[in-house]
């Protein structure tokens, strides 16, 4: 099984400023990783899919990076509405694997 | 405009039986992988089950593997999950998601979610 690791568990920023989060693969997935974000009450949204394509509606103030073992969600001048619980999800061998969440807090 | 609507969830003793039952509309079911995700209070995400656009290959996690069965209706746009021998570690919120594509199993479209609780 591929365990996904996210760090930090809990990201303090401003608004206005880039949080930056990481994504580690047990073993090498090559691109195949997603992002997703998930506020309370509601079902997550896909915000990346192979490792760097943005989808459908996602503001470009997302990017993702990465490739093999290591991942990174950046999300560029922080809005009060990306304050919320982020997920990787790693899609290249079975079981699926979600990582454990990085929560992204207004400081 | 893609929707999934996911029923089918209540209150059920251990050892007991469900069926999830997710109606698909807005785009070509029978051309997605599709998947059920569960979320356990206050927890994360975990993949259950997978299944491929025929319904010939189906997926699914160490935890309910051998209780549950995954299926779908391509002629009605349904996807299906028969749980069996229920545990309290299932209690969690039920997502049905349609993947990417057809072979790719990111999941571009969420349902709202159906509560599975077990309990006696």
């Amino acid at each position: 099984e591929t365990v996904m690791t996210q760090s930090p568990a809990t990201l303090s920023v401003s608004p206005g400023e880039t949080g930056t989060l990481s994504c580690r693969a047990s073993q090498s997935i090559g691109s195949k990783l997603a992002w997703y974000q998930q506020k309370p009450g509601q079902a997550p949204r896909l915000l990346i899919y192979g490792a760097s394509v943005r989808a459908t509606r996602v503001p470009d103030g997302f990017s993702g990076s990465g490739s093999g073992t290591e991942f990174t969600l950046t999300i560029s001048s922080l809005q009060s509405e990306d304050f919320a619980v982020y997920y990787c999800q790693q899609y290249n061998d079975w079981p699926l694997t979600f990582g454990g969440g990085t929560k992204v807090e207004m400081k | 405009e893609v929707q999934l609507s996911d029923s089918g969830g209540r209150l059920v003793q251990p050892g007991g039986s469900l069926r999830l039952s997710c109606a698909a509309s807005g785009f070509m079911f029978k051309n997605y992988a599709m998947a059920w995700v569960r979320q356990s209070p206050g927890k994360g995400l975990e993949w259950v089950s997978g299944i491929t656009v025929s319904g010939s290959d189906t997926f699914y996690a160490d935890s309910v593997k051998g209780r549950f069965t995954i299926s779908r209706d391509n002629s009605e746009n349904k996807l299906f999950l028969e749980m069996n021998s229920l545990r309290a570690e299932d209690t969690a919120l039920y997502y049905c998601v349609k993947a990417g594509s057809s072979v790719y199993f990111h999941f571009d479209k969420w349902g709202q979610g159906t509560v599975v609780t077990v309990s006696s």
